[in-house]
């Protein structure tokens, strides 16, 4: 079946350090790829995406890079900022469903 | 309505009741999904409708667990003999297609905080 792995946290950084959140996965066929976000009190939120290897999703200065050969799609950040701190999500949806998978979340806290 | 409205946002019942969580999503979106979100955990999946027909209930974890969307937009999950371990937030979303063009991102809503006692 499908999975999603992602590094447990908290992740506690100072501001303008540099963000790295693993990300591995296990799927049957070729799945795309997203991250999510939950900031505090909101609903979750796309955040990036990548629809196949070697694609690379970004937005708000986040990356993510599709990594097939690896089964990877890890998230970086060049700076961090006080309001980047959330919960990030890491998921897939494999060919052919409409279901996303989820890994377990990674919270990131940012320290002025 | 501008975003995914989920009611009741808190509910507290006892073990044994019946529950039903409603999920209004954004006008005009087709498909609409139901997610559970244990603490500490991602989303699971429960099910997902386009249209008023349930296209993927695979999740649903039990024949405790329903959903129906008539009209193809309100969706209420219904949840019954509630148990314990049936405590989570449950997550809506909606979007206004398939397939993974930028029309068609989920938007979920903040979700209804199920406790049961």
């Amino acid at each position: 079946g499908n999975s999603v792995t992602q590094m447990e946290g908290p992740v506690t950084l100072s501001e303008e350090a540099f963000l790295t959140i693993n990300c591995t996965y296990t799927a049957t066929g070729y799945p795309s790829l997203f991250w999510y976000v939950q900031y505090p009190g909101e609903g979750l939120q796309l955040l990036l995406k990548a629809t196949k290897a070697d694609d690379k999703g970004s937005n708000k200065g986040f990356e993510a890079t599709y990594r097939k050969e690896t089964t990877s799609f890890h998230l970086e950040k060049g700076s961090v900022q006080v309001s980047d701190s959330a919960v990030y999500f890491c998921a897939l949806r494999d060919t052919g469903r409409r279901a996303l998978t989820f890994g377990s979340g990674t919270r990131l806290q940012v320290q002025p | 309505g501008a975003g995914v409205s989920q009611t009741p946002s808190n509910k507290v019942t006892e073990k044994g009741k019946y529950v039903e969580l409603r999920c209004d999503p954004i006008s005009g979106h087709t498909a609409l999904y139901w997610y559970r979100q244990s603490l500490g955990q991602g989303p699971e999946f429960l099910i997902y409708f386009q249209g008023t027909g349930a296209a993927d209930d695979s999740g649903l974890p039990n024949d405790r667990f329903f959903a129906v969307r008539p009209e193809g937009s309100v969706s209420t999950l219904k949840i019954q003999r509630t148990e314990r371990g049936d405590s989570a937030v449950y997550l809506c979303a909606s979007s206004q297609g398939l397939g993974d063009s930028g029309a068609n991102v989920l938007t979920f809503g903040a979700g209804s905080r199920l406790t049961v006692l």
